[in-house]
């Protein structure tokens, strides 16, 4: 059982535009959404993330959108760039003793110079 | 500043050998945690402890063994190694800044290979 879906499962885009990667989730008990970023060989790093009492977040390039009603979040990389070439992960938690994070499939995204 | 540090980096085993992961952090974090990824399953928990002393399972445990040395070190243990343990596994402490977000401190994680 999948907790938290997100797509797509790839992304290619073009310097300058806009990347938008999708999750959605089941367990109406989360309530903290970060997203992690990826580069090969290394160890997932935290980049942003929102509680779901604000519908956006922004830091920089990198923006949360959060819709609470359909259980649904996104991440926008605004003029996207070829070092923003990593692999996303979403992630979903409920804020007790563990913070234990469930993770998404990850997105792996590719801009072209 | 080392952060999280996880040895080996890479390692083959035979299936039903058995092995351990160390991992070590000097943030002094109290929760520690141990996930595999694997190609388009992004990152699942396979053991974590919220505190020294204490381990709890998590999504995929079975096949694993946890110890929490101490606060520094949490280590996986894999009795007897099966092909579908074949993975990359990543230990990771619990960072708590002055700001409300929090997130994990990653190690550089372990790439296994049972054949």
């Amino acid at each position: 059982q999948q907790q938290v879906k997100q797509s797509p499962q790839s992304l290619i885009v073009q310097k300058g535009g806009i990347s938008i990667i999708n999750c959605a989730y089941e367990n109406t008990a989360f309530d903290y959404f970060p997203w992690y970023q990826q580069f090969p060989g290394k160890g997932p790093a935290l980049l942003i993330a929102i509680r779901p009492d604000v519908s956006e977040k922004k830091e920089g390039r990198f923006t949360i959108s959060f819709n609470k009603s359909a259980k649904q979040f996104s991440l926008h990389i605004m003029d996207s760039q070829p070092g923003d070439s990593a692999t996303y992960f979403c992630a979903a938690s409920r804020m007790d003793s563990s913070y234990k994070l469930i993770f998404g499939s990850g997105t792996r995204l590719l801009v072209r110079p | 500043n080392a952060g999280v540090t996880q040895t080996p980096k890479f390692q083959v085993l035979k299936t039903g050998q058995s092995m351990t992961l160390q991992c070590a952090q000097d943030m002094n974090h109290n929760s520690m945690y141990w996930y595999r990824q694997d190609p388009g399953m992004g990152l699942r928990l396979i053991y974590y402890s919220a505190s020294e002393g204490t381990t709890d399972k998590g999504e995929v445990p079975n096949g694993y063994n946890v110890s929490r040395l101490n606060k520094r070190e949490f280590s996986l243990r894999l009795e007897s190694a099966a092909p579908s343990q074949t993975s990359v596994y990543f230990c990771a402490s619990l960072s708590r800044g002055l700001r409300e977000d929090y997130g994990y401190t990653f190690g550089s994680g372990t790439r296994l290979t049972v054949v």
